[in-house]
């Protein structure tokens, strides 16, 4: 079984729905991302947890919320979908106790339509 | 502001050819190099995480090298096979949360 997994794989939506986007990892991290790609961009993080109660902004926040029920699960929402939140979206975990500056582990990503 | 730039976008070789891409970063205030394979529908996986100048690291036929003096890392595929289609990510953490992400060489191997 994949260590990070993402539900659903792929949504189609409309204008103005509340979406949510659910992460789950077996890896036993504190640390969990939530990034978007967009074609011909790097990958931007959208929101950040070190532990559970602990929830900070990425660089591309607006329009999105998260949620960290537990060391395992980390849930982002789109309180109201708009067409340019249409994307590709990616949960990551990392450990810093394996070394600072270590990789991130992967979720294998929502692809996200918004008409 | 920090940028990583990735050269080529994309890359088509046959089956057999070697071939290599380049990651571009700040060289300043520089951590850690990762490099990540993404395979279409899959999770991006590190192939690498590299720290010192100088360094060199090799997994089956991937290897990549690194000069955090003059910011860049050369990734090199020998002998490319249609499974080393994937787009190949580079990466920089910036010694706080955020890690800086390039935009991806995308390469295809035609058999």
């Amino acid at each position: 079984d994949a260590d990070v997994t993402q539900t659903p794989r792929n949504r189609i939506t409309k204008t103005g729905k509340r979406i949510m986007l659910e992460c789950s990892q077996t890896k036993g991290h504190d640390r969990m991302y939530w990034y978007r790609q967009d074609p011909g961009l790097g990958l931007r993080l959208i929101y950040y947890s070190f532990d559970v109660k602990d929830i900070n902004k990425g660089e591309i926040s607006d329009g999105y919320s998260v949620s960290r029920q537990a060391q395992a699960k980390f849930s982002l929402s789109l309180e109201s979908a708009i067409p340019n939140q249409t994307a590709l979206y990616f949960c990551a975990t990392s450990d810093p106790t394996q070394g600072p500056y270590n990789e991130q582990f992967f979720g294998p990503g929502t692809r996200l339509t918004v008409l | 502001i920090l940028n990583v730039e990735q050269s080529p976008q994309s890359l088509h070789v046959q089956e057999g050819d070697s071939t290599n891409f380049t990651c571009s970063f700040p060289s300043s205030n520089f951590y850690a190099l990762h490099w990540y394979r993404w395979e279409t529908a899959k999770s991006p996986e590190a192939l690498f995480v590299m720290t010192l100048n100088g360094d060199e690291k090799k997994k089956g036929r991937i290897s990549a090298t690194l000069n955090t003096k003059e910011g860049y890392s050369y990734l090199y595929i020998k002998g490319s096979q249609p499974e080393d289609s994937a787009t190949y990510l580079c990466a920089t953490p910036t010694g706080g949360f955020k890690t800086i992400f390039g935009a991806g060489t995308r390469l295809f191997v035609k058999a």
